[in-house]
């Protein structure tokens, strides 16, 4: 099974500021994924990164509010930029892989 | 639409019982299917995953499997209070991005 480490695994930020999530998988993979879980509610995903390509992003997300880096076939962050209280959530990012595995996910609040 | 569909619950279950928590499918050309546990303020944790129809079973933990009918299940049994929260069911489409349901809140009472 894949472990994947995620960072910060929380932070209470500013509105209007940005903050990037990093996710490291210890093994290579071709996907990874980026979710987000607002309170409540059920994973939704935010978009897919491969690595040396640009990510796919889901209806709903935007690259300019969601940048993502793939740099290698083991590391990918999530940036969530100018930041509002709606965009508080945890942040889940996993592997692709025969199995899904998640990180400990990042639990982010905006004030 | 390809859609995953679980009954939100919440499931009471007395301690030591079965719980059985259902998922269907719309997506018949689907064939992974995974089911995961999140506690609150947790991330969700892999619990089994089914690829064939039928029965796969780990410890006290059931995975079915039925594709003719498009639904996938979990049992577990000697139900523990510890089992208390949210299982999440999510099938892996052609795309290789997971679908998930709305999970099912299970609640094992002592």
């Amino acid at each position: 099974s894949a472990v994947i480490s995620q960072k910060p695994s929380r932070d209470i930020c500013q509105r209007g500021t940005s903050l990037t999530i990093q996710c490291q998988v210890d093994s290579q993979v071709t996907m990874m994924f980026w979710y987000r879980q607002q309170p409540g509610q059920s994973l939704t995903l935010i978009a897919t990164a491969n690595q040396g390509s640009e990510a796919t992003y889901e209806s709903g997300f935007v690259i300019d509010k969601f940048p993502i880096s793939r740099p290698n076939l083991t590391f990918s962050t999530l940036t969530v930029s100018n930041m509002s209280p709606e965009d508080s959530s945890i942040y889940l990012c996993t592997g692709g892989g025969t199995e899904a595995f998640f990180g400990q996910g990042t639990r982010l609040t905006v004030v | 639409q390809k859609e995953v569909e679980q009954n939100s619950g919440p499931l009471s279950v007395p301690e030591g019982a079965i719980a059985s928590l259902n998922c269907t499918y719309s997506d018949r050309g689907s064939q992974s299917f995974f089911w995961y546990r999140q506690y609150s303020g947790k991330s969700p944790e892999l619990i089994m995953f089914i690829y064939s129809n039928g029965d796969k079973e780990d410890g006290r933990f059931t995975a079915q499997l039925n594709k003719a009918s498009q639904y996938v299940s979990l049992l577990i049994r000697d139900s523990q209070p510890s089992d208390s929260a949210t299982y999440l069911c999510a099938v892996r489409g052609s795309n290789y991005q997971l679908i998930w349901g709305a999970g099912t809140k299970l609640i094992i009472k002592p």
